[in-house]
């Protein structure tokens, strides 16, 4: 089942803070969160997992909340080199199954 | 040292046409992936191998047959090419520890062009 994204785009001007949504249908396992830039590939950002593990980049967060099956990405005092779609991949036993992205668009 | 790379980069190639795409990875990852991410950027997995075994086949055209010849190489072939075939492909790797699946490393992809 594909999890629902919001926003589908955002704009901000740098500095400021931006929120990511993803939503699930189904009970949540694991969250993916990736980073693609325009013409290049995903680059993965983190992993939230059931219990509250994480794995990724320090300078962001998310959050897991099982009982919403529901995650967000944090982006605080956002720089230029945030832009780009961000992905959401919902982590079953053996497959990703990707939202259809946030287009972030960071301004000077 | 590139993690995953793809060849080639681009492709351009008339309807019906027969071609492949080449992926390898150098992590040591035991798990490889094709995904398809098409104009409106939605990235679909379409296969996925586990120590060169076919794990995931998702409703992908039987015109798609993938190859694992090791654990290092996931290729793609692709028959009679079609105008909706045309889109980014993009090759992945990760390690599977425990059952749990871990961060995928991304190939450059490659742009399919079918005309």
């Amino acid at each position: 089942q594909q999890p629902v994204q919001s926003p589908q785009a955002v704009i901000l001007r740098e500095g400021e803070d931006a929120v990511i949504n993803c939503s699930s249908s189904k009970a949540l396992y694991s969250v993916h969160w990736y980073r693609q830039k325009h013409g290049e590939a995903p680059v993965f950002l983190m992993i939230l997992l059931k219990g509250g593990e994480q794995k990724g980049h320090d300078k962001i967060s998310a959050s897991f909340n099982e009982k919403k099956q529901q995650s967000s990405l944090y982006l605080t005092a956002s720089q230029l080199s945030y832009s780009g779609t961000y992905f959401c991949g919902l982590g079953g036993s053996e497959k990703l199954v990707f939202g259809k992205g946030t287009k972030l668009t960071v301004n000077p | 040292d590139t993690a995953v790379s793809q060849t080639p980069k681009y492709l351009v190639t008339q309807m019906g046409n027969d071609k492949s795409i080449k992926c390898e990875q150098n992590l040591g990852h035991d798990t490889m992936y094709w995904y398809k991410q098409d104009s409106k950027k939605f990235l679909k997995i379409m296969f996925s191998y586990n120590n060169k075994e076919l794990i995931i086949n998702e409703t992908v055209p039987n015109r798609f047959s993938p190859k694992s010849p090791d654990k290092a190489h996931l290729n793609l072939h692709i028959n009679s090419l079609e105008l909706g075939d045309s889109a980014v492909y993009f090759c992945a790797s990760s390690q599977v520890v425990s059952g749990s699946y871990n961060e995928q490393f991304f190939g450059p992809g490659t742009r399919l062009t079918v005309l």
